[in-house]
Formats: structure tokens, sequence, C-alpha cells
């Protein structure tokens, strides 16, 4: 597709349930993004692929948080057991490279509400 | 670690007068720069981008920023506001590691008065 694209664009779930986000880059992009936004904490950064590796999840809030890449392309947020916290817009960006100076392109974000 | 902080969660200008958003940030090297926008329910689309050499950045919407190194900021300008521009701002600085991930200033809205 011509830009990044992420689904679903809302999810609501229930506290203790998994869930799934998706995100599809811009075909070529080897560098990967997750973030995530919250009216609390503002932007943060969760996770960073390159190609299939992921050598920074430093921003990942607790071991119920994982990601995975596949064919260096799609990628998915999982979150295991939710809780009202995780509640927020959860960002995902590509870019050609992963360079300082390259450019990062957003998704629209997937809007996730825990009940 | 590097911080990004941005004076003024909100900001209010009328129609056709000059837009400053203020970003400073700390950095123990030169850093890369950058100015997001966000509108409702989108994404973030990048404004304009200082990595290195001109230090008044040009961007998309008539939106310029200058790096200043000795005050460590990056304000973000713009001399005649729009309606249109009435959206979130972000500055970002990368991080300078393998990552080069983006670490973000909590966000100015600004709000355009007609």
């Amino acid at each position: 597709g011509a830009g990044v694209s992420q689904s679903p664009s809302n999810k609501v779930t229930e506290k203790g349930k998994d869930v799934e986000l998706r995100c599809d880059p811009i075909s070529g992009h080897t560098a990967l993004y997750w973030y995530r936004q919250s009216l609390g904490q503002g932007l943060e950064f969760l996770i960073y692929f390159q190609g299939n590796s992921a050598p920074d999840k430093s921003g990942l809030p607790s071991d119920r948080f994982s990601a995975e890449r596949t064919g260096g392309s799609v990628s998915t947020l999982t979150i295991q057991r939710t809780q009202q916290e995780d509640s927020a817009v959860y960002l995902c960006a590509s870019s050609l490279k992963g360079g300082g100076n390259t450019e990062a392109f957003f998704g629209q974000g997937t809007r996730l509400t825990v009940v | 670690a590097q911080s990004v902080t941005q004076l003024g969660s909100h900001v209010s200008v009328s129609e056709g007068a000059l837009v400053l958003l203020r970003c400073n940030y700390s950095s123990s090297v030169p850093p890369y720069l950058f100015w997001y926008v966000q509108y409702p329910n989108q994404g973030l689309q990048l404004l304009l981008k200082y990595t290195t050499g001109a230090t008044l950045v040009k961007g998309i919407n008539g939106f310029e920023a200058e790096f200043k190194k000795s005050e460590t900021s990056f304000h973000l300008t713009k001399p005649s506001a729009h309606m249109s521009d009435a959206a979130e701002y972000f500055c970002a600085v990368s991080e300078m590691d393998s990552s080069y991930k983006l670490i973000f200033g909590s966000g100015t809205r600004l709000l355009v008065r007609p």
C-alpha cells in the first residue's frame, strides 16, 4: 500500500483478555517501530525492528507485551491479560533503513480501550 | 538519555498571527530533530527535520524551525496562522543509538481563532 496500515482502527476488549494489533509497513521499509500514545504518558517508544529482529525492546512496559515481525514486513503487537492502563492509541511507524535522518512514516494507529 | 521539553500544552493564536511553538532538547551529541503534526484521529505527519547543514529548516505548510545549539532549542514558527493549522504538534529528537527511535515532547495543541 501507499502508507503504513494498522488494524483494527479501534478495539474494545475486556480486562484480562489478550489482543493482537497489526501493522503493515510501507513496502521495502526495513525499520519498523511501535509507539504508544496515552493521556498520561504522551508518546512512548515500545519496540524497534530491523528486518525480522528486534534489537531494541527497551520500551515494552511489561512481559505481557510482545511483538514479532515476519518476512521483514507485517508486525504484530500482542498484549496478554490486558489491564485498564493498557488503554491507549498504539502507533506503528516504518522507515526505509532506520537511520536517524531517515523519515519515519506513521500509521493512523489502533485505539485500544480496555473495559 | 535524551529528552525533549515543549513549553505550553496549549497555544492559541488568531488567524493571520505568528505561530511560535517552543521546543528544547537535551542531548550530549549533535541531535537529529523533528517536528510532527497530528490532526484529529490521524497518525503523525512529518513537518520538517534537522540533521546537518543549514540551521534554518523549512517544512511543509509554510512552517520553519531553527536549530540553535547554544540554546538547545528547535522552535517551530509560521508567519501567518491558518484555521487549518489547528492540530497537535510534537517535537522529537532521534536517539543516537542503533535504533534511532524518536523521543517525543509532550505535545502542544495549537488553537486558531477566527
